[in-house]
């Protein structure tokens, strides 16, 4: 089992549809869950982390996690064109940082 | 540019030589990580450096890579010999403190390493 995983999607959403990007994890003591944008032939870009139990909120993001399930989201509201991107899901933990595979959102305009 | 700088940008190689890839963290960080991407895949980590010391090496091969992180000047990933499975894009990342806390890591536009 890997430490991270992701759907590799591609995922496909309308312009203005809620994309939702899922992430499960193995290690239980994981303590930090980070969400990246990448654009193609460019460099991961933070946008949101989350530490605690619950839902956290930075504009159109929300991050969620749920510890218990090990399994943590991202929604992006009223998804736009530049929200196309991979978007990869690390993990934190005592021993080391995990990334997943990344999972490819396209919004259609 | 406060952020994570890297250099080159571009690097081509024939097999059999030598890639020296650098990176320079963000201010205010001591904590660097080296990371390779293969195309459609994901982030594998390498290695994770402080000043003058090595934390964690068990994501580099064990032959022909190395890194390093001066007391003074960039952090160094040194891959010698090279062949053609050496064809990446290679990440540097850095942070205020370490793996084991719960600091972000903030990513260099990467060295893309192509072998002849």
């Amino acid at each position: 089992q890997k430490e991270v995983e992701q759907n590799s999607g591609p995922l496909s959403v309308p312009e203005g549809a809620i994309a939702s990007l899922n992430c499960t994890y193995s290690d239980r003591g994981s303590q930090s869950f980070f969400w990246y944008r990448q654009y193609s032939g460019k460099s991961p870009e933070l946008i949101m982390f989350i530490y605690s139990n619950g839902d956290k909120e930075d504009g159109r993001f929300t991050a969620q996690l749920n510890k218990a399930s090990q399994y943590v989201s991202l929604l992006i509201r009223d998804s736009q064109p530049s929200d196309s991107a991979t978007y990869l899901c690390a993990v934190g933990g005592m021993n080391q940082f995990y990334f997943g595979t990344g999972t490819s959102l396209t919004v259609i305009p | 540019n406060a952020g994570v700088m890297q250099n080159p940008r571009h690097l081509v190689r024939r097999r059999g030589q030598e890639a020296r890839l650098r990176c320079s963290p963000m201010k205010g960080h001591s904590h660097v990580y080296w990371y390779r991407q293969l195309p459609e895949e994901g982030l594998k980590f390498m290695v994770y450096l402080q000043k003058e010391n090595i934390i964690d090496e068990s994501g580099m091969p064990k032959e022909r890579f190395s890194a390093e992180f001066p007391k003074e000047g960039p952090s160094i990933l040194r891959i010698q010999q090279v062949v053609r499975g050496d064809s990446a894009a290679y990440f540097c990342a850095s942070s205020a403190t370490g793996f084991y806390s719960n600091q972000p890591q903030h990513f260099g536009d990467g060295t893309r390493l192509s072998i002849l």
